[in-house]
């Protein structure tokens, strides 16, 4: 099954920092999501954004899509202690979500 | 609302015994997953159901693990018998239509070890 690839695979930032990650997908795609991970807890879901949007916003998350590209990137703004997490994309065919191997973003406060 | 359920919360088994575990979805959630998640990588799907019939199964080894989900509801998953390779986080999620268009909420899952 199709899978998202994360890039880059750790991050560590200061707090009150942006951080960035991207995804990219090899197939055509009916949506993708985006969800987080504390550690030893299960994920948490963000946001889904749909093949034919190229943007979304929720709180400090903003998602872009681009599908000839095919990557997504999640941005974190003004990022928080409380961010420190693993963050996963996943893509959505024929109702069937397949997970990245995840970023690692630390954030230092 | 109550989240996903599961449970064990952890199991430590010795390679060749067998395990169970349960889960238990929101309530109304038609759609029900198994994810195994070994540690570093991206969980990866084991089975999903609609309802209580099989959507997709085809990264399930079949050899050793089989899961069910009688009366559209709870749902257990179970390994016979155990390879150290199985040692990982087991998530059960539950979504409440198909995931084109509903996102998965999941369970805080079970972590197993194979010794």
């Amino acid at each position: 099954s199709q899978q998202g690839e994360e890039d880059p695979q750790a991050l560590s930032i200061q707090e009150g920092e942006n951080a960035t990650m991207n995804c990219s997908y090899k197939t055509s795609i009916n949506n993708l999501q985006w969800y987080r991970q504390n550690s030893g807890r299960g994920l948490v879901h963000l946001i889904l954004i749909r093949s034919n949007e190229r943007e979304k916003h929720s709180g400090r998350l903003r998602v872009t899509l681009d599908t000839s590209k095919k990557s997504s990137s999640l941005l974190i703004t003004a990022s928080r202690a409380a961010d420190t997490a693993s963050y996963f994309c996943a893509t959505v065919t024929n109702n069937r979500l397949a997970f990245g191997k995840g970023n690692q973003v630390v954030v230092i406060p | 609302e109550a989240g996903v359920a599961q449970s064990p919360r952890y199991k430590i088994i010795e390679k060749r015994q067998s395990v169970a575990f349960w889960c238990n979805p929101i309530s109304g959630h038609a759609t029900l997953y198994w994810y195994q998640q070994i540690l570093g990588q991206g969980p990866k799907l084991l089975i999903q159901f609609q309802n209580n019939g099989v959507v997709d199964d085809s990264q399930l080894p079949k050899d050793r693990f089989s899961a069910e989900r009688l009366k559209g509801v709870d749902s257990t998953l179970k390994i016979q018998p155990a390879k150290l390779e199985d040692s990982a986080v087991y998530l059960c999620a539950s979504s409440l239509g198909a995931a084109n268009n509903s996102p998965l909420h999941f369970g805080n899952g079970t972590r197993l070890t194979v010794t």
